[in-house]
């Protein structure tokens, strides 16, 4: 079993669809969930950046994380095309100065 | 803006035909690592410097080397490119653990193509 999973898509939507992201991780001492978005050919931006379980909200995203269940979520509401990216799911032991694990990402595509 | 550049943006090297890659970063950060991005995967760490001390992944190749001159400054050396070492290449920056919101920060990335 991978320590982190993460389906790859691509997930295809309309314009102002909800869309769901989500990650399964093994590792029970992850306390750091970070989603990043990495557009084609760039390098990974810093979405959302949570510490244990509950919810954080920035604008139209919404983290969650159940650590019972060792899952992690990212919505986004009234998806844009310009949210078409590649959306990488990461965690870690402790903040800062610490390896972080990825999931492969999952391919995110709005249509206007 | 405080940020992390990496150079040059887009790498082409021959086979076997040393290469470097740089990053610096204006965020004052200790710590700095390199990971390599092949197409859909997860990015892979292979190294990291904690001020002046390297860091290096147990299954980083030998072929791979890297070198820290001073605080704002990385370079990723690859000695002898092979074909399957054709990838993004990136750089990150962090603090040392200081609270729950930090993290890592990403450079734009360097694709490097192996001919």
């Amino acid at each position: 079993q991978k320590e982190v999973e993460q389906d790859p898509g691509p997930l295809s939507v309309p314009e102002g669809a909800i869309v769901s992201l989500n990650c399964t991780y093994s590792n029970s001492a992850f306390q750091y969930f970070m989603w990043y978005r990495q557009y084609s050919r760039k390098g990974p931006e810093l979405l959302m950046y949570t510490y244990s379980s509950g919810n954080k909200e920035d604008g139209r995203f919404t983290a969650q994380v159940d650590k019972s269940s060792k899952y992690i979520s990212l919505f986004i509401r009234d998806s844009q095309p310009s949210d078409s990216a590649t959306y990488l799911c990461a965690m870690s032991l402790n903040s800062g100065y610490s390896t972080l694990t990825f999931g492969k990402g999952t391919m995110l595509l709005v249509s206007p | 803006d405080a940020m992390v550049i990496q150079n040059p943006r887009y790498q082409v090297t021959q086979f076997g035909k040393p290469v470097t890659l740089s990053c610096s970063q204006t965020l004052n950060h200790n710590v700095m690592y390199w990971y390599q991005q092949k197409s859909s995967q997860a990015p892979k760490l292979l190294f990291h410097y904690y001020d002046k001390d390297f860091n290096n992944e147990a299954d980083t190749p030998d072929n791979f080397q890297s070198r820290r001159p001073n605080t704002s400054f990385c370079f990723l050396d690859i000695r002898s490119p092979g074909l399957g070492d054709a990838a993004m290449y990136l750089c990150a920056t962090s603090r040392v653990r200081t609270g729950p919101t930090d993290t890592q920060y990403f450079g734009p990335g360097t694709r490097l193509t192996v001919l």
